[in-house]
Order: C-alpha cells, then sequence, then structure tokens
C-alpha cells in the first residue's frame, strides 16, 4: 500500500457542487499538506497541519476548507466548486528528512 | 518566506547532448532544497535533495545538482540526457522545520518542461 493515499484519483463535478477530496497516511508524521497544480504555475500550497488541532491557511485558500480527523486522515473540501478550482490535488506529508506525496487526484469542475 | 525562481519555462534539447536546468531561491534562514521530476500523466518524483553537506548532490537517473550559496543556486545538470528524461521538472525550497510557523513549508518554483528531441 502507498504511504500517502488519495481518493479519488479522477473526479468530475458540476459548479456548484460540494466535493471533498481525502487523503489518508501510513508515514505516522505530524505535519499534512494540500496542494493545488496547475499548468505554468507549479504547485501551490492550500492548507497545512502540524498536529490534529493545528490547521493554517496556505497561498491560496480561498473557496477551500479543510479537516484534520485523525493523525493519519486529511481532507479537502469545496464548499461550491467553481471552473477555475479545475487542477491536479496533491495531498503530502512531512518530517525533517523530505516530504512524501500522494499520486494526486485529478478534479475537473464543469 | 521562501520564494523560487525556476528561470526557463521550457527547454529543448536534442538526444544525448548536456541540459542544464536553472533554479534560484530566496530566503532569509538556511535552506534545503529539492529537485522533483512529473513525468506525464504521473504524480510527484524526488530526484535530488540537499541538506547539508557536500554541496554536490547526485540524483536518480544521472541527475546533479550544485548548491551554490553565493548565487542562491541550486541548478540541475545531466551531462547526456535521453528521450525518456522528457517531463517537467520542479525546484523546491523549504526552511528549518524546527524554527516553526511556516518556514517548513515546501515552496515551489512554477517549473520546467524539457523536452528531448531525437
Amino acid at each position: 500500500d502507498a504511504d500517502v493515499t488519495q481518493t479519488p484519483r479522477n473526479r468530475i463535478t458540476k459548479t456548484g457542487k460540494r466535493i471533498m477530496l481525502e487523503c489518508s497516511q501510513t508515514k505516522g508524521h505530524d505535519r499534512m499538506y494540500w496542494y493545488r497544480q496547475d499548468p505554468g504555475l507549479g504547485l501551490r500550497l492550500i492548507y497545512y497541519s502540524f498536529d490534529v488541532k493545528d490547521i493554517n491557511k496556505g497561498e491560496i485558500s480561498d473557496g477551500y476548507s479543510v479537516s484534520r480527523q485523525a493523525q493519519a486522515k486529511f481532507s479537502l473540501s469545496l464548499e461550491s466548486a467553481i471552473p477555475n478550482q479545475t487542477a491536479l490535488y496533491f495531498c503530502a506529508t512531512s518530517v525533517e528528512g523530505g516530504y512524501t506525496f500522494g499520486s494526486g487526484t485529478r478534479l475537473t469542475v464543469v | 518566506a521562501q520564494s523560487v525562481t525556476q528561470l526557463d519555462s521550457q527547454v529543448p534539447v536534442f538526444e544525448e547532448a548536456p541540459v542544464e536546468l536553472r533554479c534560484n531561491y530566496s530566503s532569509s534562514v538556511s535552506v534545503y532544497l529539492f529537485w522533483y521530476v512529473q513525468y506525464p500523466n504521473q504524480g510527484l518524483q524526488l530526484l535530488l535533495k540537499y541538506l547539508s553537506g557536500s554541496t554536490l548532490v547526485k540524483g536518480i537517473n544521472g541527475f546533479e545538482a550544485e548548491f551554490n550559496k553565493s548565487q542562491t543556486s541550486f541548478h540541475l545538470r545531466k551531462p547526456s540526457v535521453h528521450i525518456s528524461d522528457t517531463a517537467e521538472y520542479f525546484c523546491a525550497v523549504r526552511g528549518p522545520m524546527n524554527y516553526g510557523g511556516s518556514q517548513g513549508n515546501l515552496i515551489f518554483g512554477k517549473g520546467t518542461k524539457l523536452s528531448v528531441k531525437p
């Protein structure tokens, strides 16, 4: 099993719908992150969490919310999806030595 | 806070030629530097990282990078590329995690698309 698992892998949703992207990890790391990748813009940080009670906004948090249900689970929600949230989303965990990324969720909002 | 600039958005090169992908960073604290590769329709794979020690870092697939503190650069090099190296490459930087706050968050450049032609 992968160290960081993201579900779903692909999702198409309609404008205005609420959608949740899920991330779980088996690394035992406290720190977890959500990034979004857009062509030509690289990866940008949406939210990060240092432990279950410590959640912080990243560079581009507007339109998103997160929930840290347990050390191993970190979910990203789009309360009302819009087309410019179409992107590839990555979850990651980290310790001092480095980051571990999930395989990504490709989200299309139509 | 840290930032990363990848100086070339696209680099076309012929097979077996050398390549250099340029990365500059800025930071008010000590830095750790990374290069990731993303093959078409795939996730991120770590190529190499600089945490401390020797400034010349060797990674997978024959790539290497040199940390130059005076020039705040971390350029990626390969002496002879293959068609299979066609991918997007991301430079990333973070500060020490024990500084607290956002210093330890990984900040990415916008990416460089390497296109290797036969």
